[in-house]
């Protein structure tokens, strides 16, 4: 069992559409929790984290954390064609900076 | 200020053939991770470098290494190019050790092996 685990997708939605993005982790001992988002051949930016439980909102994006079912989710609102891109989520201790990702899911967003 | 750099942009390589991908850090940070991201999937953790050591490494063979220089720039040196080894390679860099959370990834190298 991978300690992230990630719908890979894809997911199409119209313009305007509230997104909802999912992982599940395993791993107790996770304590941030980080959204990164990648275009095409290009490296991941971060879009925000989360310490331990929780609800982080910026701007059009919030992103919440359950740590008692171990649930990360991250809702885009009003969603824009630009938003179209691989969303990944990750998971990090605080020991040292490793980070376990998800697998990536791939977002559409269509005019 | 300057974003994580990685040169270079792309690379091809025979089996067998040795590579050294290259990273500069966002300044202001002191800490270097690389990840290897295989096509369709999220990226892995090799391992990390503060204070020019390896500070934490994933589950990668001996082959994978790595340095860090005093300006905190830093190198990937792969042996023995296996083909699974083609993937797109990440640095990433933070400003504290122990920070999971403030790490900022460059444009990553696509390494090819043939």
């Amino acid at each position: 069992q991978k300690e992230v685990e990630q719908d890979p997708g894809p997911l199409s939605v119209p313009e305007g559409a509230i997104v909802s993005l999912n992982c599940t982790y395993s791993n107790s001992a996770f304590q941030y929790f980080m959204w990164y988002r990648q275009y095409s051949r290009k490296g991941p930016e971060l879009l925000m984290y989360t310490y331990s439980s929780g609800n982080k909102e910026d701007g059009r994006f919030t992103a919440q954390v359950d740590k008692s079912s171990k649930y990360i989710s991250l809702f885009i609102r009003d969603s824009q064609p630009s938003d179209s891109a691989t969303y990944l989520c990750a998971a990090g201790g605080t020991s040292y900076g490793k980070l376990t990702f998800g697998q990536g899911t791939i977002l559409t967003v269509h005019p | 200020e300057t974003g994580v750099t990685q040169s270079p942009t792309h690379l091809i390589k025979t089996r067998g053939q040795q590579v050294t991908l290259r990273c500069s850090s966002q300044s202001g940070h002191n800490t270097v991770s690389w990840y290897q991201q295989a096509l369709g999937q999220g990226p892995q953790f090799i391992f990390q470098y503060y204070r020019e050591e390896e500070n934490g490494r994933g589950n990668f063979p001996p082959r994978f290494s790595g340095l860090q220089f005093p300006n905190y720039s830093s190198e990937l040196n792969v042996n023995a190019l296996e083909l699974d080894d083609s993937a797109l390679y990440l640095c990433a860099s933070s400003p504290r050790q122990a920070s999971s959370y403030e790490q900022y990834f460059g444009p990553g190298t696509r390494l090819t092996v043939t």
